[in-house]
């Protein structure tokens, strides 16, 4: 079946990277654009970054602009979010969400992986 | 603040209809960009309720349903059951930001 597993989170200070993973399986990889979507403690979904199915599109909410980086690793079936500069306020549970559609971009997020928590604090 | 305008929350009976509103503007509904709907139970992942405007995808029950005219979509619930209440947010396209908007949810309490 069709599945994404975040991992990757953790705690760390401010100023400081991570890296969160995706693995994805169940379908293909390629066919499909994937975002990241993070929701802190309480309070709403917020889209975070997305990329398209090809890869050659990669888009970026302003709040991470600059700090932020998504990429996809086709042969590993992978998608990453690299986190730079890491800030107090990124402090959320970060989630990959596929388009539910082939070959389109936002056409609706399904799947949602578990989620994973990334928590900046010194 | 939010670039989609939900109001925070909404209740109803079992058994009951209910409506959720959904106010974009001109670089985000209102320029044409599809409304999609997702359904929050407490410490769960989102899931995705309705996709373009209208669609549900396989498995979602046909109580639920979707609308959009001009800058605004809605979501309708009919027949209120206990276990629908969550939290909703609808989503889109907004032109001059270059990405993906969510409204900021709506807490569905059933009475």
């Amino acid at each position: 079946q069709v599945q994404l597993v975040e991992s990757g989170g953790g705690v760390v200070q401010p100023g400081r990277s991570l890296r969160l993973s995706c693995a994805a399986s169940g379908f293909t990889f390629s066919n499909y654009a994937m975002h990241w979507v993070r929701q802190a403690p309480g309070k709403g979904l917020e889209w975070v970054a997305g990329i398209s199915y090809d890869g050659n599109n990669k888009y970026y909410a302003d709040s991470v602009k600059g700090r932020f980086t998504i990429s996809g690793d086709n042969s590993k079936n992978t998608l990453y979010l690299q986190m730079n500069s890491l800030r107090a306020e990124d402090t959320a549970t970060y989630y990959c969400a596929r388009d539910l559609l082939a070959f389109r971009y936002s056409s609706g997020l399904d799947p949602w992986g578990q989620g994973t928590l990334v928590t900046v604090s010194s | 603040q939010s670039v989609l305008t939900q109001p925070p929350s909404v209740s109803g009976a079992p058994g009951q209809r209910v409506t959720i509103s959904c106010t974009g503007s001109s670089s985000n509904i209102g320029a044409g960009y599809d409304v999609h709907w997702y359904q929050q139970l407490p410490g769960t992942a989102p899931k995705l309720l309705i996709y373009d405007n209208t669609n549900r995808p396989s498995g979602v029950p046909d109580r639920f349903s979707g609308s959009k005219s001009g800058t605004s979509a809605s979501l309708a619930i009919t027949g209120l059951q206990a276990e629908d209440e969550a939290d909703y947010y609808c989503q889109s396209h907004d032109s001059s930001l270059s990405g993906v908007v969510f409204g900021g949810g709506t807490k569905l309490t059933v009475l």
